[in-house]
């Protein structure tokens, strides 16, 4: 079955610094890859996500960025602010499946 | 649109004890799933449905039961709760045209805090 590894599992920046957090993925057939962030305390909510027919995309300080061939998709946040602090979770969905996949997650801290 | 609701927001059960932890959505989506989230942990599949009348195990369904015999509702029942149990559960739901199609944003309920003592 379809196996998504996300690292690191836990990233401090500066703020105004960028943070990239990595996950791949073992199936082939995905072709959906969402993002999602969870405050403390919090539910998961989506930030950004991208289909396999587009190798990036953009919305504002976050981007997305999908290879197939290596099986590994991105998440880029530039000029991190204190309230990006929290754990970001990328998922991955085959094609023929009903579910998403969830990645370990991310721990993320942005220092002022 | 309310989006996603779960009741209770808190409960402690004792070891033995039962209850069903609720879920609604009025988005109209065809697809709802159950999730556990253990302390500083990712999320576990415990249940998911495509349609009313239609469920299956995600990746941690013993000790669990569900049932969706409407469009809107996807109650999660907990027979004999043990400590192991204690977690934190989120209700979701999205909408796909199906297998093959479109598929949409998992959409989050705000989570039911569970303590078994």
């Amino acid at each position: 079955g379809e196996n998504v590894e996300q690292h690191p599992s836990t990233l401090s920046v500066q703020e105004g610094d960028s943070a990239v957090i990595k996950c791949t993925y073992s199936d082939s057939a995905s072709n959906y890859f969402p993002w999602y962030k969870q405050e403390l305390g919090k539910r998961p909510q989506l930030i950004i996500d991208i289909r396999s027919n587009v190798g990036e995309k953009k919305d504002q300080r976050i981007a997305v960025t999908l290879n197939k061939t290596a099986k590994h998709f991105s998440l880029h946040i530039t000029e991190t602010q204190p309230e990006d602090s929290a754990v970001y979770f990328c998922a991955a969905k085959v094609d023929s499946s009903y579910k998403l996949i969830f990645g370990s997650g991310t721990r993320l801290l942005v220092r002022p | 649109n309310a989006g996603v609701t779960q009741t209770p927001k808190f409960r402690i059960l004792k070891i033995g004890q039962s209850m069903t932890l609720q879920c609604t959505q009025d988005m109209n989506h065809n697809y709802m799933y159950w999730y556990r989230q253990d302390p500083g942990m990712g999320l576990k599949l415990i249940y998911y449905s495509v349609g009313a009348g239609i469920t299956d195990k995600g990746e941690v369904p013993n000790g669990y039961n569900v049932s969706r015999s409407t469009t809107e509702d996807f109650p999660l029942r907990l027979e004999l709760a043990a400590p192991s149990q204690t977690s934190v559960y989120f209700c979701a739901s999205s909408y796909s045209t199906g297998s093959g199609g479109s598929y949409n944003e998992q959409f989050f309920g705000p989570g039911t805090r569970l303590t078994v003592l």
